[in-house]
């Protein structure tokens, strides 16, 4: 079953303007990846954060865990046209499977 | 360095015929899973291979699906008798690491399926 749930499920901003997408999940963790999928493509690995971080930043990316609430944001700062695609969270568990969200469409105007 | 290899990028077939997807992990990669996205959706999980056995196939349903990673050669998914419904696209990803769940999985761009 589907444990991530992105919110939310679209967005449409200005290009230069920050992005921010959540995921929620259910149960406990033992990381949280975010991925991007461009149309038409396969998705491609954006951060991993365990379950004792709470912040990670890559680039133009931030993303924060907050166990006791189970949920995670990404945050996009100054986006790019680039950076329209969709958006997934992932958890993993004590096993190996990923549990994917159905998520977050985001669509930089210029 | 090559990534992962999906072919044929799109596949059409006729209700009742075979599909034969085929996924090359990532070179030093012994770890494969298959996916399934319908438009607009999340990923569904279809099955978790690793060299020569099946590991986990709690998401593939037990008729007309089947998987395989041999020893040698690329990983196959298989549907036999196609429906409709079978439409969508099928990823694969890769990893190195043992315990899939801790390591970026890294994805090819995937096969659509067509059923006439």
């Amino acid at each position: 079953s589907q444990q991530g749930e992105e919110d939310p499920q679209a967005l449409s901003i200005q290009e230069g303007e920050n992005a921010t997408m959540n995921c929620s999940y259910k149960t406990s963790i033992n990381n949280l990846q975010w991925y991007r999928q461009n149309s038409g493509r396969g998705l491609v690995h954006l951060i991993l954060i365990r379950s004792n971080e709470r912040e990670k930043h890559s680039g133009r990316l931030r993303v924060t865990l907050d166990t006791s609430k189970k949920s995670s944001s990404l945050l996009i700062t100054a986006s790019r046209a680039a950076d329209t695609a969709s958006y997934f969270c992932a958890t993993g568990d004590s096993n190996y499977q990923l549990i994917w969200g159905a998520g977050t469409k985001l669509i930089i105007k210029p | 360095n090559a990534g992962v290899m999906q072919n044929p990028r799109h596949l059409v077939r006729r209700r009742g015929q075979e599909a034969r997807l085929r996924c090359s992990p990532m070179k030093g990669h012994s770890h494969v899973y298959w996916y399934r996205q319908l438009p607009e959706e999340g990923l569904k999980f279809m099955v978790y291979l690793q060299k020569e056995n099946i590991i986990d196939e709690s998401g593939m349903p037990k008729e007309r699906f089947s998987a395989e990673f041999p020893k040698e050669g690329p990983s196959i998914l298989r549907i036999q008798q196609v429906v409709r419904g079978d439409s969508a696209a099928y990823f694969c990803a890769s990893s190195p690491d043992k315990k899939g769940y801790d390591s970026p999985l890294h994805f090819g761009n995937g096969t659509r399926l067509t059923v006439t």
